[in-house]
């Protein structure tokens, strides 16, 4: 049973437009949840995360917000840029465990 | 950047061959992990590392072994490697502790025949 999932296996926009990346998690008892890019050939790169005590963070362009009682948590990049073309990943952890739970990742296309 | 080099980054093997990757960091730090990443399924934990010759196993140890006798290498052994084990694995390293991002290598996709 999937714990961390990404539904949305690919998202398209348009550049200089707002870029929504969801990530649905199960288990209550994950406590810190990150997003990573991945570009192809190349390893995964922390990107930005989000405490379970909080319900939104910002670093630049991107702010990730957590819905702690829909178990949600999303990704959002304004304004997005072709470079941003990746594959995102969702990643949560267990309290007290370092071991990352990843989601499924989703394709973002950004077009000029 | 990190400091984790992955050896190699590309390997074709054949069944039933042993085989050894390596994750190298020159950071020193404590925690160490291995992925494996295959299309539908993002990336999976094989084992990690806590500390030298601290080890335990992931969501998809079947099959691999690791081994650290020092703190910058963390080894994965395919003692006999069968094609569901063709896959891109991923080292990474936690640089401040287990609740902390983890930091990956650039991977080695390993094909067997």
């Amino acid at each position: 049973d999937q714990q961390v999932k990404q539904n949305s296996p690919s998202l398209s926009v348009q550049e200089g437009r707002i870029s929504i990346l969801n990530c649905d998690y199960t288990n209550s008892m994950f406590d810190y949840f990150l997003w990573y890019k991945k570009y192809p050939a190349e390893g995964p790169t922390f990107l930005i995360s989000i405490s379970s005590i909080k319900d939104k963070n910002e670093d630049g362009r991107f702010t990730v917000f957590l819905n702690k009682s829909a178990k949600h948590l999303s990704l959002h990049i304004v304004p997005s840029q072709p470079g941003d073309s990746a594959v995102y990943f969702c990643a949560a952890l267990f309290r007290g465990q370092g071991n990352l739970i990843f989601g499924k990742g989703t394709k973002l296309s950004v077009k000029p | 950047d990190a400091g984790i080099t992955q050896s190699p980054r590309h390997k074709v093997t054949e069944t039933g061959t042993p085989v050894t990757l390596r994750c190298h960091q020159t950071e020193n730090h404590r925690y160490m992990y291995w992925y494996r990443q295959d299309p539908g399924h993002g990336l999976r934990l094989i084992h990690y590392s806590y500390g030298v010759k601290d080890t335990d196993k992931g969501e998809v140890s079947d099959g691999y072994s690791v081994s650290r006798s020092k703190t910058e290498d963390f080894l994965l052994t395919l003692e006999s490697a069968t094609s569901s084990q063709t896959s891109v694995y991923f080292c990474a390293i936690s640089l401040q502790g287990q609740n902390q991002p983890q930091h990956f290598g650039d991977g080695t996709r390993l094909s067997i025949l």
